[in-house]
C-alpha cells in the first residue's frame, strides 16, 4: 500500500524568510501525482501545488515551488518569502492511476509564521 | 456560490443518534468524495462517487457509514448509532477532472459525539 509521511509535525519561519516542509511516500508505481494541499484554520482545503511523476522539472507556483527527487521519493515544498497567511496546516498528498483516484495524505504539518 | 458548501458547519450529538452531513459540490463536478479528518491528523478517505457510477465504498469505517449522491449533485453522509469515535471534521470536495487528483474541498462539517 502506499504510503505518505510528513516527519514534521510543526514548523516555524519567521516573516520574509524561506521554508522546507519535508515529505516521503513509499510506492512501487513510476506514474503518478504528488500534491500539496493548505489548510488554513477555517478549515478549506487549498492545492497549492501539483507534480507530475514523469515531468523532471520541479513545479512552482508564485512562492511556492517542490523539490522532486523521485529516485529518493522525496517531495519537498519550499515556501519562499513567508508571509503571515501562509500560517496552516499543510498535507502532502500521493496519487496513482490505480488507486481508484484516492488520493493517500500525510499527516500534516503544522506551519506558523512569526512577524 | 462558486465552491463546494456544507451543511451544517458544526453538530454536536449524543452518542448513539443518527447524523446527516450535507454537502453540495460544484456545479458540473461528476466526482464527488468524502474524507474524514480527525483531530491534527491527516485525511482519510470515506467514500467516492463519479457520474452514475456504482460508488467506490472501501474506505467507510463500518456499517454504520452510508452516504448518498441523489440526482448527480447532492450528496449525503449518515452516520447511524454514532459512536465517540466518530468525532472529526468531515471534508466533502468534488472534482470536474478525478483523474488529475484536483479536487475542490468544501469546509467540512466538524461532528462532536458526546
Amino acid at each position: 500500500a502506499q504510503t505518505v509521511t510528513q516527519s514534521q509535525p510543526e514548523m516555524s519561519v519567521q516573516e520574509a524568510e524561506t521554508v522546507t516542509l519535508s515529505c516521503t511516500y513509499d510506492t512501487s508505481e513510476s506514474d503518478y501525482y504528488l500534491f500539496w494541499y493548505k489548510q488554513p484554520p477555517s478549515r478549506q482545503m487549498i492545492l497549492v501545488i501539483r507534480q507530475e511523476a514523469y515531468k523532471q522539472q520541479n513545479a512552482t507556483e508564485n512562492r511556492f515551488s517542490v523539490n522532486f527527487q523521485k529516485a529518493a521519493k522525496s517531495f519537498s515544498l519550499k515556501i519562499s518569502d513567508s508571509q503571515l497567511g501562509d500560517a496552516a496546516m499543510y498535507f502532502c498528498a500521493y496519487r496513482d492511476n490505480n488507486a481508484g483516484n484516492m488520493l493517500t495524505f500525510g499527516g500534516g504539518t503544522r506551519l506558523m509564521v512569526k512577524p | 456560490g462558486a465552491g463546494v458548501s456544507q451543511s451544517p458547519s458544526n453538530k454536536v450529538t449524543e452518542k448513539g443518534k443518527d447524523v446527516e452531513l450535507r454537502c453540495d459540490p460544484i456545479s458540473g463536478h461528476t466526482a464527488l468524495y468524502w474524507y474524514r479528518q480527525s483531530l491534527g491528523q491527516g485525511l482519510e478517505f470515506l467514500i467516492y462517487f463519479q457520474g452514475n457510477s456504482a460508488p467506490d465504498k472501501s474506505g467507510l469505517p463500518s456499517d454504520r457509514f452510508s452516504a448518498e449522491r441523489t440526482g448527480g449533485s447532492v450528496s449525503t453522509l449518515t452516520i447511524q448509532r454514532t459512536q465517540q469515535e466518530d468525532s472529526a471534521v468531515y471534508l466533502c470536495a468534488s472534482s470536474l477532472d478525478p483523474a488529475g487528483g484536483r479536487r475542490f474541498f468544501g469546509p467540512g462539517t466538524r461532528l462532536t459525539v458526546l
